[in-house]
């Protein structure tokens, strides 16, 4: 079955890089895409940045300059990057795919990334 | 940017009463294909976005009848029928089919009355 699961660091001191891998299963990143969507604690969802199955990427234009996201087809890993964090990173970041059918149709359990000293 | 405008931000529902949610957007959602690429999710507390419905009124695999979503354009209803105790949460609409970025509403928090 499709799964997807995040992890990395829960704890990122500010000005620093964040690092998550979306580890995922039951499907081929190279016929579907990996969204990121954050969620701020007590708040909305906000997309971040997305990776096609071709191997492109697409990403939200207040993150750009400090975003990459990439994978590695051979272990079914999609991985974000963001430097320069600060306060307002501070997040539930979870992965999400895309398939030719539908949109954000199976998410990840998402992990919990707070910017602080 | 699409903007993806919600309301009501909060919803009080009685246990087998009926919900109604709208979800407009800032300009028409249909694509040059002649799809309408609006999507309705649900998060329970403490769990992730789960799929509802998925391009305007089609109920994702395992989504009970109760839930029915309607509209076209700028202008989009999520309807739930007979409310139990595991449809409260936060629902969100979301647009994709003018992306980048893909956009959600700001969310209705469905909760007892």
């Amino acid at each position: 079955q499709v799964q997807l699961k995040e992890s990395g660091p829960g704890l990122v001191q500010p000005s620093q890089t964040l690092s998550l891998t979306c580890t995922v299963s039951g499907f081929s990143l190279t016929s579907n895409s990996v969204h990121w969507v954050r969620q701020p604690p007590g708040k909305g969802l906000e997309w971040v940045g997305a990776i096609w199955s071709g191997g492109s990427t697409d990403y939200n234009s207040a993150l750009k300059s400090r975003l990459s996201i990439s994978r590695d087809t051979s272990k079914s890993q999609v991985f974000l990057k963001m430097n320069s964090l600060q306060t307002e990173d501070t997040a539930i970041y979870f992965c999400t795919r895309s398939s030719w059918e539908l949109d954000f149709d199976y998410w990840g359990q998402g992990v919990m990334v707070t910017v602080s000293s | 940017d699409v903007v993806m405008t919600q309301t009501p931000v909060s919803l009080p529902v009685s246990l087998g009463g009926q919900a109604s949610i709208s979800c407009r957007s800032s300009q028409s959602l249909v694509h040059s294909n002649g799809n309408t690429y609006l999507h309705w999710y649900l998060q329970k507390p403490g769990q992730s976005p789960q799929l509802l419905i998925y391009r305007v009124s089609n109920r994702f695999s395992g989504v009970p009848d109760r839930f029915s979503g309607s509209g076209s354009g700028t202008d989009f209803t999520l309807k739930i029928s007979r409310v139990e105790p595991e449809d409260l949460g936060d629902y969100y609409c979301l647009q994709s089919t003018h992306f980048p970025p893909w956009t959600f509403g700001g969310g209705t928090k469905l909760e007892l009355k």
